[in-house]
C-alpha cells in the first residue's frame, strides 16, 4: 500500500541556512500534519493542513512556514536556522478530519 | 493541554517475554493511537483504538476510555520489537486529530 512519501531523508545545513522539506500524503488523504521529534524526545505537532488550508497551528517557531498545494502535498519551508532545529521531521497524513494518522519516514535535519 | 503519560520509561526483556505498558491520559478523548518507532526512525502504525481490544499478531491493545488509560501487550517478544513504543491522543479541543503524544517507553529486546 502507498505510504506517506517524505524528502530528503536526510539534510545537512549550516546555521542561518533555509531548508525545504516535502511530504506527499496517501492518495486521496486530505489532511496533512507537521511533527518536529528532538533526540529522545516525542514527536511535537508544529502545524496542519485540511484541504489546503491551514487548521491547525502548534509550537511552529515563526522562522517556519508551510502549505498546502493543490495536489494535496505539503511543505515545510524553514529560514535562519539554528542548532536547535536539528532534529527528525515528520509528515503524517489522514483520510480525513479526525481519522487515525499515518506517518512517514521523516526527515533527519542537522544543522552545523 | 491534555497530558499523556506512560510506564514504564524503560523496559528491558528476554526474547520470548511478556510485557504490558501503560498510557495513562488526563481528559476524555475520541480516540488513541499506538505507534513503534523502531531504531531507524520510522513511527509505525500499531494500532488505532478508542476504546476496546485489538489484536494483531502478537500485539494487543485494550483501551477503557471511561478510566481513560489504554495497554498495550507484548507477547512472545522478539529482538525486532525493540524500539520506543508511543501512546498518542487528540487534543480534546481540536476538531480534527492533531495527537499529543506521551513520552513513550523505550523496550529492549535481548537475544
Amino acid at each position: 500500500a502507498a505510504g506517506v512519501i517524505q524528502s530528503p531523508r536526510h539534510l545537512i545545513k549550516e546555521k542561518r541556512e533555509t531548508a525545504t522539506l516535502k511530504c506527499y500524503p496517501i492518495p486521496r488523504h486530505d489532511t496533512v500534519y507537521w511533527y518536529q521529534q528532538g533526540p529522545g524526545q516525542d514527536p511535537q505537532f508544529l502545524i496542519s493542513f485540511y484541504e489546503k488550508m491551514q487548521s491547525d497551528k502548534g509550537s511552529i517557531p515563526d522562522r517556519f512556514s508551510a502549505q498546502q498545494f493543490s495536489d494535496y502535498h505539503s511543505e515545510l519551508n524553514m529560514s535562519s536556522l539554528e542548532l536547535g532545529d536539528s532534529a527528525l521531521y515528520f509528515c503524517a497524513s489522514s483520510l480525513n478530519y479526525g481519522s487515525p494518522l499515518h506517518f512517514g519516514n521523516g526527515t533527519r535535519l542537522t544543522v552545523t | 493541554g491534555i497530558q499523556v503519560e506512560q510506564s514504564p520509561p524503560d523496559l528491558i526483556l528476554q526474547e520470548g517475554a511478556n510485557s504490558t505498558l501503560r498510557c495513562n491520559f488526563s481528559d476524555s478523548v475520541n480516540n488513541l493511537q499506538w505507534f513503534h518507532q523502531n531504531p531507524w526512525g520510522q513511527l509505525i502504525n500499531l494500532f488505532y483504538i478508542p476504546s476496546g481490544t485489538k489484536q494483531n499478531g502478537r500485539l494487543s491493545a485494550t483501551t477503557v476510555a471511561t478510566e481513560r488509560y489504554s495497554l498495550l501487550y507484548i507477547s512472545s517478544s522478539q529482538t525486532t520489537d525493540s524500539g520506543v513504543y508511543f501512546c498518542a491522543v487528540p487534543h480534546p479541543k481540536a476538531a480534527g486529530n492533531k495527537l499529543t503524544f506521551g513520552g513513550g517507553t523505550r523496550v529492549l529486546v535481548k537475544p
